[in-house]
């Protein structure tokens, strides 16, 4: 079965670099959300998408923004990165209808030094 | 705001015992997600539990959930050391989408 794809898998940027993260959903889930887990954290909601419209946010930095495309992609984009933001970032997704279990991708490994 | 808590944080045990963890959160919520984590990996969903009273098992694992009492349970019998990972259990509210809360989890290691 199709699972989550996020791309890269490891990126290692220097502070106040930018940095683009990509979530690719299972096909026909509508619904993207993006979490953030720091080092021997658990993980922390940032942002979620319904049908390429923002739906709800946590904890996320000014620095950061994110969308869902028309094909139900979506993509984090991080701006002058701190060396707090070195995380392991997930993109999870779901079908809006009904759809409270959501299916989590391999995540992002993010090191800023 | 709501709270989800896992106890104990650490757990540090022999092959062949038992143990319980215990998952605590502080509103109204009918259902409760059980997740492992193996170091710098995703997180693997082990339980999905939808209702009050609801148990599942697989394999050495047994999750219950108490949505009166608002605590969850992931009992490991007779541990291996393949179980060792760090458990989380989660709890969605609605709001707009359903985000997840997750507990602080529980840092499993089975000792041979």
């Amino acid at each position: 079965a199709a699972g989550v794809i996020q791309s890269p898998r490891h990126l290692i940027k220097e502070k106040r670099e930018t940095a683009t993260l990509k979530c690719y959903p299972i096909p026909r889930h509508d619904t993207v959300y993006w979490y953030q887990q720091g080092p021997g954290q658990d993980p922390q909601f940032l942002i979620s998408f319904y049908e390429k419209m923002q739906s709800d946010k946590g904890s996320i930095p000014d620095r950061f923004s994110a969308q869902q495309f028309s094909d139900y992609h979506s993509e984090l984009n991080m701006s002058s990165l701190e060396l707090g933001d070195s995380a392991l970032y997930f993109c999870a997704s779901s079908p809006y209808d009904g759809g409270y279990e959501q299916y989590f991708g391999p995540g992002t490994r993010l090191t800023v030094t | 705001e709501l709270k989800v808590e896992q106890n104990p944080l650490f757990l540090s045990m022999q092959e062949g015992k038992n143990y319980t963890i215990y998952c605590n959160y502080s509103t109204t919520s009918d259902r409760l997600y059980w997740y492992r984590q193996d170091p710098g990996k995703s997180l693997e969903s082990l339980f999905v539990l939808l209702s009050n009273g609801a148990v599942k098992q697989e394999g050495r694992l047994m999750a219950s959930l108490d949505t009166k009492a608002r605590l969850s349970t992931l009992h490991i019998t007779a541990a291996v050391h393949d179980l060792s990972a760090t458990y989380f259990c989660a709890v969605d509210i609605r709001s707009g989408t359903y985000k997840y809360i997750f507990g602080t989890g529980t840092r499993l290691k089975v000792l041979a």
